[in-house]
C-alpha cells in the first residue's frame, strides 16, 4: 500500500527567503510522486512530477522538487518566496509499476508567506 | 484549450437523499477519476474510469457509484446521503493511451456538497 506523509502542518517564510515543504512516502512499487498546489475553493493545479531520470526535477512557477530514493523523500522547494506562493500544498504518489493511476495524498502543508 | 471541468459548483442536501456529480474531462484524455476532499484532509481516491468501465477502487462503500460516457466525461452518484459525505468533490482527468498518453491527472474546480 502506498502513503505520504507531510510532517509539516503550516511553514513560515518570509518574503525572498528560500522555502522548503517536505515530504516522505512509501510504495511498493517504483515510486511516481507529484506536487500539487490548492488555493481556496478550488481544485488542485499541478506543480511538477517525478516519473524517472534526473533526481531533481523543475515545474511551474520556479518550483523545484528534489527526489531521495535512500530517504524516501521528495522535499518541494523554492529559491525565493513570493507571497502569492501562500497556498495549501499537497504532495501525492502512486506504484508505477501498475497500470493503475490511483494518487495516495498526503495531508498538505500550508505555507504562508509573510511580505 | 478547455481544462477540467464541473457541475454543479455548490450543492446541498439533506440526509438519506442521492447526488449526482457530472465532470467532463480535458481536451484528449480518456480517463476520469474522483477524489473526495474532506475539510482539513487531503483527497481520497473513490474510483477510476476508463473506456467506460470502473477500473479502480479505493475504500468506499456502494453507495458510490459512477458512469463514464463514450465521449469520456462521467458521472458520480452518491446513494443515501450522510453527514459525513459533506465534502469538496474533485474530479481529475489523465490519458492513458494513445500520443496523449500521461501519467499527470489534472483536476477540475470540485463540487461543494453540503449534506444537511
Amino acid at each position: 500500500a502506498q502513503s505520504v506523509a507531510q510532517p509539516e502542518d503550516q511553514v513560515n517564510v518570509a518574503e525572498g527567503n528560500p522555502l522548503t515543504v517536505k515530504c516522505t512516502y512509501s510504495v511498493s512499487g517504483n515510486p511516481y510522486l507529484f506536487w500539487y498546489v490548492q488555493y481556496p475553493n478550488r481544485g488542485l493545479q499541478f506543480l511538477l512530477k517525478y516519473i524517472t531520470g534526473d533526481n531533481l526535477v523543475k515545474g511551474s512557477y520556479g518550483f523545484e522538487a528534489e527526489f531521495n530514493k535512500s530517504q524516501t523523500s521528495f522535499h518541494l522547494k523554492k529559491p525565493s518566496a513570493l507571497v502569492s506562493d501562500s497556498a495549501l500544498y499537497f504532495c501525492a504518489v502512486r506504484d508505477g509499476d501498475t497500470g493503475f493511476q490511483k494518487l495516495v495524498f498526503g495531508t498538505g502543508t500550508r505555507l504562508l508567506v509573510s511580505p | 484549450d478547455a481544462g477540467v471541468t464541473q457541475s454543479p459548483t455548490h450543492l446541498i442536501k439533506t440526509r438519506g437523499q442521492q447526488v449526482t456529480l457530472r465532470c467532463s474531462p480535458k481536451s484528449g484524455h480518456d480517463t476520469v477519476s474522483w477524489y473526495q476532499q474532506a475539510l482539513g484532509q487531503g483527497p481520497q481516491f473513490i474510483f477510476q474510469y476508463y473506456e467506460e468501465e470502473e477500473r479502480q477502487r479505493g475504500n468506499f462503500p456502494d453507495r458510490f457509484s459512477g458512469h463514464q460516457f463514450p465521449n469520456y466525461s462521467s458521472e458520480l452518484n452518491v446513494n443515501a446521503l450522510l453527514l459525513g459525505d459533506s465534502a469538496l468533490y474533485l474530479c481529475a482527468s489523465s490519458s492513458t493511451t494513445g500520443l496523449a498518453a500521461t501519467d499527470t491527472q489534472y483536476f477540475g474546480p470540485g463540487t461543494r456538497l453540503t449534506v444537511l
